[in-house]
């Protein structure tokens, strides 16, 4: 079946780039997304990819994408501890409604 | 608008106990959706209704009842409710199920069964 799988946390210094990384198991993934959580409140999209498609930019963030080894990445640049928060992957598998599988989310901390 | 709400915001229960989760959205959403939130799992979907009318098992539905009351209002119940049901419960919605489907998601209900 589908999976998404992330690491748990990431720790960085502020101003320095943040990339955090997911794999995901459904070739047929038609798009992939990166959804924000801060403490306390639900997720909101912070960007998404379609899966023909390599790279996407939007301002601080950069999603990369390899379709041969399944891999999704979100680089966020000049890291404000603002960013601080949880980071989910998800992939929209096709055929199947609208459903999302989620991955299990990275705890981005940002030290000043 | 006030996007996607969800009633109550904490609550507590007994094993045993039944209650019903509210959600609604203002967005003229077809597609509404409820999920789980537990440490280390991300989000598990539980249920969802891809229209008004219609709704479908997720991955985890066991020991969980949804209605589609009508296009805005989307409530899942627990009819007795078990301390692995301990969770954070979102709901969300969606124009449509095609296309890029960005959910909207409302702020969560921290449910506790003791």
């Amino acid at each position: 079946g589908e999976d998404v799988e992330q690491s748990l946390f990431l720790s960085v210094r502020e101003g320095d780039s943040s990339v955090i990384n997911c794999t995901y198991t459904d070739s047929s993934s038609t798009y992939l997304y990166w959804y924000k959580q801060e403490p306390g409140a639900g997720l909101q999209l912070l960007t998404y990819i379609f899966s023909n498609m390599d790279m996407k930019q939007d301002q601080r963030l950069t999603v990369l994408l390899n379709k041969k080894d399944k891999h999704l990445s979100l680089r966020i640049a000049d890291t404000q501890t603002g960013d601080s928060a949880i980071y989910f992957c998800a992939e929209k598998v096709y055929n199947q409604g609208g459903k999302l599988i989620f991955g299990q989310g990275t705890e981005l901390s940002v030290k000043p | 608008n006030a996007g996607v709400t969800q009633t109550p915001k904490f609550q507590v229960l007994k094993t045993g106990q039944s209650m019903t989760l509210q959600c609604a959205q203002d967005m003229n959403h077809n597609s509404m959706y409820w999920y789980r939130q537990d440490p280390g799992m991300g989000l598990r979907l539980i249920y969802y209704s891809a229209s008004e009318g219609t709704t479908d098992k997720g991955e985890v539905p066991n020991g969980y009842n949804v209605s589609r009351l009508n296009k805005r209002e989307f409530s899942l119940r627990l009819e007795s409710a078990a301390p692995s049901q301990t969770s954070v419960y979102f709901c969300a919605s969606s124009v449509l199920a095609g296309g890029v489907n960005e959910q909207f998601f409302g702020p969560g209900t921290r449910l506790t069964v003791l």
